[in-house]
């Protein structure tokens, strides 16, 4: 969970194909997650959310992996349109309460016609 | 839905000045807001906890006495940047918690420029 590195890694991909950004997550005692998505100049916008008792959670064309065992996240998006360009982090709570978030590095994702 | 507003969505000073970027919580309240500063190209780090009442708690690294913190009521937490130079220029951003803990909501970010 650690933000780190001065370049994001860039996913390209076709528009209608789907896409899957990975995160790994640094606290084992981290209860709660949320992907981000940025637009450039804005603010984050929340896409999807999981709590550690799930391994799997879906929402209108995403879906959210977590595994534990290797404190690993990713965020499918199917169907991928020019829309869904942008930056996207992973965040975990890991404080237990007050909803501290600690932001992943980001992976900026590039769809192309 | 919720609304998290911050002012000024973009600022420009001289280095030396200081500068207030407000939070605020729009239709709820929020006990607790988070400041997060972002470079370009570069993930959110959170800055500090701002709780309304009491003193902001910072993460190790924020000075405090250069990045005050001001939560004096449950809708508003202000960001002042002292004596700002050109390393501190960067898009802030802030989040707020609604009262029941459940949901975080965050600005649309500020753009400092220090020049």
């Amino acid at each position: 969970g650690e933000n780190v590195g001065l370049h994001l890694p860039t996913l390209s991909v076709q528009e209608g194909d789907n896409s899957i950004i990975n995160c790994a997550y640094s606290n084992s005692a981290s209860d709660y997650f949320i992907w981000y998505k940025q637009e450039s100049g804005k603010g984050p916008q929340f896409i999807i959310d999981i709590r550690s008792n799930m391994d799997k959670r879906q929402g209108q064309r995403v879906t959210v992996l977590l595994n534990k065992t290797v404190k690993h996240l990713s965020l499918q998006i199917a169907a991928t349109q020019p829309g869904d360009s942008a930056v996207y982090f992973c965040a975990e709570n890991s404080s237990g309460g007050y909803n501290k978030l600690i932001f992943g590095a980001g992976t900026r994702l590039a769809v192309h016609p | 839905g919720a609304v998290v507003s911050q002012h000024p969505s973009w600022v420009i000073c001289k280095s030396g000045t200081s500068v207030k970027i407000e939070c605020r919580s729009l239709d709820f309240q929020a006990t607790t807001m988070f400041w997060y500063r972002q470079f370009p190209k570069q993930s959110l780090m959170l800055m500090a906890t701002s709780n309304e009442g009491s003193k902001a708690t910072y993460e190790q690294g924020v000075e405090k006495d250069k990045f005050l913190i001001n939560h004096a009521s449950l809708t508003l937490s202000t960001l002042t940047v002292t004596s700002a130079h050109p390393e501190d220029s960067s898009f802030y951003i802030c989040s707020a918690v609604s009262l029941s803990g459940n949901t975080i909501y965050f600005g649309e970010g500020s753009w400092l420029t220090v020049v």
